[in-house]
Order: C-alpha cells, then structure tokens, then sequence
C-alpha cells in the first residue's frame, strides 16, 4: 500500500512563472490537506479538500493560490505569479473517515524554490 | 482560533536518557492531539497520537500524556537512540474542523551518542 505520493520532489520556478504540485493520497483516503513550511518553521495549515469540494480553505493566501482535488487524478495545489516569499517546502497529507480526528499521513513533500 | 505552543525548540540528550516535549493548546474544543516526527528532507510521520477521551497511551519508548483541564499535553520518550535525533511536531485538531491540523513550532531533539 503506497503512501502519500508528491511530485516533483523538487521544483525550480523563476519569478513571475506558476508552480504545480501534485499530491496523490493513500489508498483509501478520501481527505487531503495541504500544509506549507517555511525554512526552520512550522507546517501552516493552507486548505483541506475531498473529491471536487474545498471544505476549509482558510490557510490559503487569498490570491495567486489555488488548489482542487478532482473526480479523477491527484490533488493539485497550483500557485501562480510566484514570488521568492513562495520558497518553501509544500506538503500534502491524506487521512479517511468522515472528517474529525482521523490519523493524517504526510507525503515527503515539494520543495520550491523561486529564483 | 486554535493556538498550539511547543516547549522546548531544543532539546539535547545522551543516549539512554529520557526526552520530554511539552506542548499547550487553547482551544477546549480541542479533541485530537498527534506527534510527528519530522527527519531532515522528509516528510512528518505520525509516531503516535491522543484523542481527549484517555489521558494517556504507550507505545514501545515512545509515551504521550494528556491533561484536559489545563490544556497541555506532552510526549515522552525513554532510553533515547541516536536515531530518535529529528524535529518532533505536536498538534491539535478540533472534531468539527474535519482533519485540519494546528501545529506546534517544533522541538528540534538530538541523542547525542
């Protein structure tokens, strides 16, 4: 049973240019959150998703940043226009259930880095 | 909304000592409270978790205890190895906000040999 899936591990953008990161969740999972942590920081909640609905997109910065979670296919945090302030490990998690305190399971993350 | 605080940022022990991480919330709301271990390029991983009905749960060295009333909680971990060396995350997540996670900053523990 693979865990959480991310891709690219790595992602070099120039500023001005939009980064995709991709996350596929556990088998089974039907809940994804993204997560982003700046260098030596926390992980900042940004938005939590179940298959083609945002439930809580309270973390996510109100423009450039968007995020879906299709019928089909991997969640998708899209960032467009990036800024060097953007440079930062991105992470995606997964859990199942009906929401509440499931166990959520992290993927190793995209690391971004805008030049 | 939920406030998670993590004490201390470093902590530095010898092999075989034990480790205490201590973390406080202030939401009562508050219901679930899992630890992540975080190694250096990798993603956090679950080492064990709470939920506000038991006051405390073991596995292997590795302990969590909760205390409701003044809204801490705290990870333990004995005879410490030099692999346990790694940045230990608390959080906190409320039954109503779905699986959203609010963390703590993060103990950055090294097991010095």
């Amino acid at each position: 049973n693979a865990g959480v899936m991310q891709n690219p591990r790595h992602l070099v953008r120039r500023r001005g240019q939009e980064a995709r990161l991709r996350c596929s969740p556990m088998k089974g999972h039907s809940h994804v959150y993204w997560y982003r942590q700046l260098p030596e920081e926390g992980l900042k909640f940004m938005v939590y998703l179940q298959k083609e609905n945002i439930i809580d997109e309270s973390g996510m910065p109100k423009e450039r940043f968007s995020a879906e979670f299709p019928k089909e296919g991997p969640s998708i945090l899209r960032i467009q226009q990036v800024v060097r302030g953007d440079s930062a490990a991105y992470f995606c998690a997964s859990s199942q259930g009906q929401g509440g305190a499931a166990e959520a399971f992290f993927g190793q993350g995209t690391r971004l880095t805008v030049v | 909304g939920e406030n998670v605080e993590q004490h201390p940022s470093t902590l530095s022990v010898q092999e075989g000592d034990s480790a205490v991480i201590k973390c406080t919330y202030s939401d009562s709301a508050s219901n679930y409270f899992p630890w992540y271990k975080q190694e250096l390029g990798k993603g956090p991983q679950l080492i064990i978790d709470i939920r506000s009905n038991v006051g405390e749960k073991k596995d292997q060295r590795i302990a969590v205890t909760l205390n409701k009333t003044a809204k801490h909680f705290s990870l333990h971990i004995t005879e410490t190895q030099p692999e346990d060396s790694a940045v230990y995350f608390c959080a906190a997540s409320m039954k109503n906000q779905g699986g959203k996670l609010i963390f703590g900053q993060g103990t950055e523990l090294s097991v010095k040999p």
